[in-house]
Parts: structure tokens; sequence; C-alpha cells
């Protein structure tokens, strides 16, 4: 059964602070790892992650995937309140080993970020 | 483009009866994904449909059914709905050609079964 584990379940800082979330995986045929945010609606997509070693940067958040080690981490610098949400981890797979066929995605539980003034 | 809209936006029910959730998407995407999200445990997949004519189960299917009714639209229906299916229901379409983007959510369905 796959599995995505994050951590820490919540997290509470101050504007300016540097935070990192981890999310760790098992999954059959893993084919990417995705990054979302969850305000108070549906969560919003912010990165996909393929390759190993490869960093993907939008402003403050960026996130870097270890495919040997299964894990992934998403940073946020310089946190502002605007950044309070749950983040979440999702790692897809593949219906056939070695494919590329889209699978389904299995989501961790999420991490709850508060950032206050 | 509207991207995915979902109908109703809240609903009650009692013990037992049936309600469909509707989903659609004119992103022309093929994969449409239900997924129902508690609190602590994240989202937990339902039932996907990769294309258009398939559809399979997900995490935790039972309970539920689903139609995928044409390239656009993916219902998700609760035949005798039960209070373990209160719950915040969340459609899901996804491009499966070309560079995806992952996938893009409706705003989802506040259901409360008493």
């Amino acid at each position: 059964e796959d599995k995505v584990v994050q951590s820490p379940l919540s997290l509470v800082v101050h504007e300016g602070d540097t935070v990192t979330l981890n999310c760790s995986y098992e999954v059959t045929n893993f084919r990417s790892l995705l990054w979302y945010k969850q305000e108070k609606k549906a969560p919003t997509f912010l990165f996909m992650l393929t390759s190993s070693g490869i960093e993907k940067k939008s402003g403050r958040l960026s996130s870097i995937l270890d495919k040997k080690e299964l894990f992934s981490i998403l940073n946020i610098t310089a946190t502002q309140t605007g950044d309070s949400a749950i983040y979440l981890c999702a790692v897809e797979n593949t219906p056939n080993a070695g494919g590329t066929s889209y699978g389904k995605l299995t989501f961790g539980q999420g991490t709850i970020l508060t950032v206050h003034p | 483009n509207a991207g995915v809209t979902q109908t109703p936006k809240f609903q009650v029910l009692k013990t037992g009866q049936s309600m469909t959730l509707q989903c659609a998407q004119d992103m022309n995407h093929n994969s449409m994904y239900w997924y129902r999200q508690d609190p602590g445990m994240g989202l937990r997949l339902i039932y996907y449909s990769a294309s258009e004519g398939t559809t399979d189960k997900g995490e935790v299917p039972n309970g539920y059914n689903v139609s995928r009714l044409n390239k656009r639209e993916f219902s998700l229906r609760l035949e005798s709905a039960a209070p373990s299916q209160t719950s915040v229901y969340f459609c899901a379409s996804r491009v499966t050609s070309g560079r995806a983007l992952g996938q893009f959510f409706g705003p989802g369905t506040r259901l409360t079964v008493l």
C-alpha cells in the first residue's frame, strides 16, 4: 500500500523565519511527487518533482526530491503571514513499472503552518 | 475558463438518503478524481477516471459510486449516506499529455450526514 508521511504535523513560526517541511514516501512504481498549498478552500499546486537532486524554485519557496532516500523537502524562506496554510505532499504512481502513464495520487496528512506577525 | 466546478457547495443529508455530487471541468483534461478530506487525514482518493469511459477505485471507495458521463463531467454518488461520510469532498482534474502541472481542484462540497 502506498504511503506518504509528512512532518511536522504542525509548525508555528514568526514572520521572517525559514521553515523546512518534510515528506517521506513509499510507493510502488513512483512517477512524481507533488506539493500543494491549501488555505481556506481547495489545494493549489506548487511543485511537481520527478528527478532527484533538481531543485524547483518559486520565489521564496523551493523543493527538492531524493529518490534514493524516498523523501522530499519544501523550504520557505523569509516567511510571511500569507504563508499560513496546510501544505500537502502527494506521490503519484504509474500503473506499470517504468511506464509513463499517469496513475493515482496518495496524499500525506499535511503540515499546518502558522506564521505570526 | 471556469476551471473545475462542483455542485452543491454545501449539503446536509439524513442517514440513508442518497445524493449525487456533480463535477465538471472545462480544461479538456483527460483524468478526473474524487477525494474526501477529513481533519488530520489529508486527502484520500475515493475514485478516479484516467480517461473518458474508465473508472478505478481509490483508497476509500466503499459506499460510493462514480460515473464519468463524458470528458467534462465526473459525478460521485452516495446511495445510502452514513454519518461516516460527513466530510469535505473535492473533485480534481489534470491533463495527461505533454507537460503536466499537477491536479487542479474544485472548490469542494461540504457534506454533513446526520
